[in-house]
């Protein structure tokens, strides 16, 4: 069935470096690509999104490549900062109804 | 109070109760999700509401029953539940024609 795999589950960078989050779908009639990020005792919070009609996005230190061929997008952060700390999933849509999130990944951000 | 609204915020109820979560929308979005958020799995859909009518229900047990009595509103009843139904329950909202989903803050349950 439909499902997206959402890499690694956990992640540790140092302040200031860079943050990857690498997310793989099967769905081909997915057109909608959103990040939501959720603190600890928060609710999730959209982020970042990106149609399938585009490739790349960003917003500030966020963005977000496509590869519909490939079937994967992805979450960069640059700069990290201790703020980024949190739970990041991204999902896979294609209607209101249908939507599928990853795993989770855990970003920590070390001083 | 604005966004979207979840009562109560932390349930513990035994296997033989019902009871029910409430949530209420408040920016005049017309779908409305249920979401179950568990170490296992950690966001998955449970039913959708599209203009008041369930549109998806994923394959969710019969001891949970939702009901949409209008745009704003959204109850998960619950109902002979087991132990592995403990879980944070969030609700969500989106406008018809925008994807993005507006969570609300979710109720802890604990079934003992």
């Amino acid at each position: 069935g439909e499902n997206v795999e959402q890499h690694p589950s956990t992640l540790s960078v140092q302040e200031g470096d860079s943050a990857v989050i690498k997310c793989t779908y099967s769905d081909s009639a997915s057109n909608y690509f959103p990040w939501y990020k959720q603190e600890l005792g928060k609710r999730p919070q959209l982020i970042i999104d990106i149609r399938s009609n585009v490739g790349e996005k960003k917003d500030q230190r966020i963005a977000v490549t496509l590869n519909k061929t490939a079937k994967h997008f992805s979450l960069h952060i640059t700069e990290t900062q201790p703020e980024d700390s949190a739970v990041y999933f991204c999902a896979i849509q294609r209607a209101a109804s249908k939507i599928i999130f990853g795993s989770g990944t855990r970003l920590s951000i070390r001083p | 109070e604005t966004g979207v609204t979840q009562t109560p915020r932390h349930l513990v109820m035994g296997m033989t109760n019902k009871k029910s979560l409430k949530c209420e929308q408040h920016l005049g979005h017309n779908a409305m999700y249920w979401y179950k958020q568990s170490a296992k799995k950690p966001l998955e859909l449970m039913f959708v509401y599209s203009l008041e009518e369930r549109v998806e229900n994923n394959s969710v047990p019969s001891r949970f029953s939702p009901e949409c009595p209008n745009s704003s509103h959204l109850f998960l009843h619950l109902h002979t539940l087991q132990p592995e139904d403990s879980a944070l329950y969030l609700c969500a909202s989106s406008q018809d024609g925008d994807y993005e989903q507006y969570f609300g803050p979710g109720t802890r349950l604990t079934v003992t």
